[in-house]
């Protein structure tokens, strides 16, 4: 079957910086993106990655590695607006779009 | 970016009752539209992919006659609820697309609530 995993849960301190796994199992590969989800809203695009390396934009960065079937995402000099759930998704090779359970990030003062 | 309109925001009815749910591509031709819902605290969960033109491919496990999809035109899909029951309520999300290798552009969902 298809998987994607990442935290149910992360805590950081505002101005930190935090790393948010996602690692994936599924068939064909064609691209991984990184969403963020307020409550109750739709999730919004933050980054996409189909090469290994990082890829910066501005405080978020996304790293991938398709031979560990590995990525994270780096959000540095955290502000309280980024409390947030982060979502992970891998198209597969159907180019559907199978996404993990997302990682609540909670940000503290 | 593009932009995907959600109609409504949010939307409480009777149970037994019907509801629709736009979602439209207002500056780009979505070639593939989703439907997805969202229970609280739960991940999205795929529940249909359509394309312009052609009949809706349901994942396993959600009822076709149930949640109607029609995808009449390139900026236009709605997903109807029919016969309406409780714990049909739930967070309803559109997504859009261009095509295989881009991202999905989101509507800004529809909370639904039947009592």
């Amino acid at each position: 079957g298809q998987n994607i995993d990442q935290p149910t849960e992360m805590t950081a301190t505002e101005g930190a910086i935090v790393q948010i796994n996602c690692t994936y199992q599924t068939s064909g590969f064609n691209g991984l993106f990184w969403y963020q989800q307020h409550a109750g809203e739709a999730p919004t695009f933050l980054s996409y990655n189909v090469l290994d390396g990082l890829e910066e934009k501005g405080r978020f960065s996304s790293f991938l590695s398709r031979s560990k079937g590995y990525s994270y995402l780096l959000l540095k000099e955290l502000q309280m607006k980024d409390s947030a759930s982060y979502l992970c998704a891998v198209k597969d090779s159907n180019y559907q779009l199978i996404w993990g359970a997302g990682t609540k990030l909670i940000i503290k003062p | 970016g593009a932009v995907v309109s959600q109609h409504p925001s949010w939307v409480i009815c009777k149970s037994g009752t019907s509801v629709k749910i736009e979602c439209r591509s207002l500056d780009f031709q979505a070639t593939t539209m989703f439907w997805y819902r969202q229970f609280p605290k739960q991940s999205l969960m795929l529940m249909a992919t359509s394309n312009e033109g052609s009949k809706a491919t349901y994942e396993q496990g959600v009822e076709k006659d149930k949640f109607l999809i029609n995808h009449a035109s390139l900026t236009l899909s709605t997903l109807t609820v029919t016969s309406a029951h409780p714990e049909d309520s739930s967070f309803y999300i559109c997504s859009a697309t261009t095509g295989a290798n881009t991202e999905a552009f989101f509507g800004q969902g529809t909370r639904l609530t039947v009592v």
